[in-house]
């Protein structure tokens, strides 16, 4: 089962760009990358998910080199509402069993 | 439309009693998940349907754990003489496909359990 690592917690301040890197060292050919989203309180809500080079949707972009090893989650011009936990998961396939959470990273956006 | 509700938001019991958590997953999800969350921790796999059938229990702690899904919606999660240290809280979410990370998975607020 490919693991994740992340750091803790990071702070920023409104306005800016925050990314949050990831590292999947032993990714499998099959496996992609999804990134989600927690509030206090809430259950977990998707945010993006690629298989390699770049992604981008309204929320968010998704950066995986070639070797797949690590990925960064760019989130653009920042507001306070983007203090939350950000999830890096890694699995593919038809099991759910592979999908690992961990502990995620607490970002926190100051005024 | 409606999203993945989960019932009761919060349930308090007493160690050694039996509890019943439900989830009403999005309609037309053919994959539906429990989860459980203790603070500070992501969630923690613990069972996934793929309509009526468990697919995948590999993540249920000991027997003591339990869910059905008997019509292919709504999923009750079963937890037999509570203890204190399965105090958490309970996702549950639905996917419309198949499973797996491939597939997004849409949470319920969860069930915040307090065995005492």
């Amino acid at each position: 089962l490919a693991k994740t690592t992340q750091p803790i917690s990071m702070d920023s301040y409104e306005g800016q760009e925050v990314n949050i890197t990831c590292s999947h060292n032993n990714i499998a050919t099959n496996d992609y990358i999804t990134w989600y989203q927690q509030f206090p309180s809430q259950g977990p809500r998707f945010i993006i998910q690629g298989y390699k080079t770049k992604v981008t949707n309204e929320v968010a972009s998704l950066f995986i080199p070639a070797d797949r090893k690590s990925s960064t989650l760019s989130l653009p011009r920042v507001s306070l509402s983007d203090t939350a936990v950000y999830y890096c998961l890694v699995g593919g396939g038809s099991s759910a069993s592979k999908i690992i959470f961990g502990s995620g990273t607490r970002l926190s956006i100051r005024p | 439309g409606a999203g993945v509700s989960q019932t009761p938001s919060n349930k308090v019991t007493e160690k050694g009693k039996y509890v019943e958590l439900r989830c009403d997953p999005i309609s037309g999800h053919t994959a539906l998940y429990w989860y459980r969350q203790s603070l500070g921790q992501g969630p923690e796999f613990l069972i996934y349907f793929q309509g009526t059938g468990a697919a995948d229990d590999s993540g249920l702690p000991n027997d003591r754990f339990f869910a059905v899904r008997p019509e292919g919606s709504v999923s009750t999660l079963k937890i037999q003489r509570t203890e204190r240290g399965d105090s958490a809280v309970y996702l549950c979410a639905s996917s419309p496909i198949s499973g797996g990370t491939l597939d997004t998975q849409y949470f319920g607020p969860g069930t915040r359990l307090t065995v005492l």
